[in-house]
């Protein structure tokens, strides 16, 4: 089944480290996206990929970083300079027409030790 | 600045009157309109699209939503409130200015009274 995969499901972080989440779609997809879900609010982006080797920053980059080196990777570190990385984070994906609705992976709940 | 914003943060009904969520957007380009819902400890579902070929579109469970470009306006409602629509509700927009970038509203919390 084509899909969107996030992993890993819980992550704790450390104070100084860096994390990174995984994020692979086999929809064929160009695009792909990743948001911050605080609990009562809503879904902020912090990075979005039209297509591969290239990014753009979100509403809420700072503290990020991503790399699109493949089609269907989109990996997200968080770094140590986010100082409030806990939330729940949110991979996409879409295709290019504009009217194309978002597939979602299940999320990565990070937490900071 | 291109933006969604979610006019109610909380919206409270009683079961079987109807509902009306509130989304308006600022765009320089026409946008991609939508509406999401998600359930408690649930994923995002999508509602409903704006196409372009219609200014009333119609979603699931009897959800509807009107593009209003005069008042750049993209309401959700439904007639008839169920205790099953108690959710969160976003509004999200695709902007077509930069790369295909898509923002969510900050969310409406719909409360369904018995």
């Amino acid at each position: 089944d084509g899909g969107i995969t996030q992993s890993p499901k819980y992550l704790f972080r450390k104070e100084g480290q860096n994390v990174t989440l995984s994020c692979e779609q086999n929809l064929n997809h160009d695009a792909m996206y990743w948001y911050r879900q605080d609990p009562g609010q809503g879904l902020r982006l912090i990075y979005y990929s039209q297509i591969v080797n290239d990014f753009q920053k979100g509403d809420i980059a700072e503290g990020y970083s991503v790399s699109r080196e493949k089609k269907e990777s989109f990996p997200l570190t968080v770094t140590s300079a986010q100082k409030n990385p806990t939330a729940f984070y949110l991979c996409a994906s879409s295709g290019d027409r504009y009217n194309e609705k978002l597939f979602f992976g299940s999320g990565t709940q990070l937490s900071v030790l | 600045a291109q933006s969604v914003t979610q006019l109610d943060s909380h919206v409270s009904v009683s079961e079987g009157t109807p509902v009306l969520l509130r989304c308006n957007y600022s765009s320089s380009y026409s946008p991609s309109l939508f509406w999401y819902v998600q359930h408690p400890n649930k994923g995002l579902q999508l509602l409903l699209k704006y196409t372009s070929a219609a200014t009333l579109v119609k979603g699931i469970n009897g959800f509807e939503a009107e593009f209003k470009k005069s008042e750049t306006s993209f309401h959700l409602t439904k007639p008839s409130a169920h205790m099953s629509d108690a959710a969160e509700y976003f509004c999200v927009v695709r902007l077509y200015s930069s790369a295909s970038k898509i923002i969510f509203g900050s969310g409406t919390r719909l409360s369904i009274r018995p």
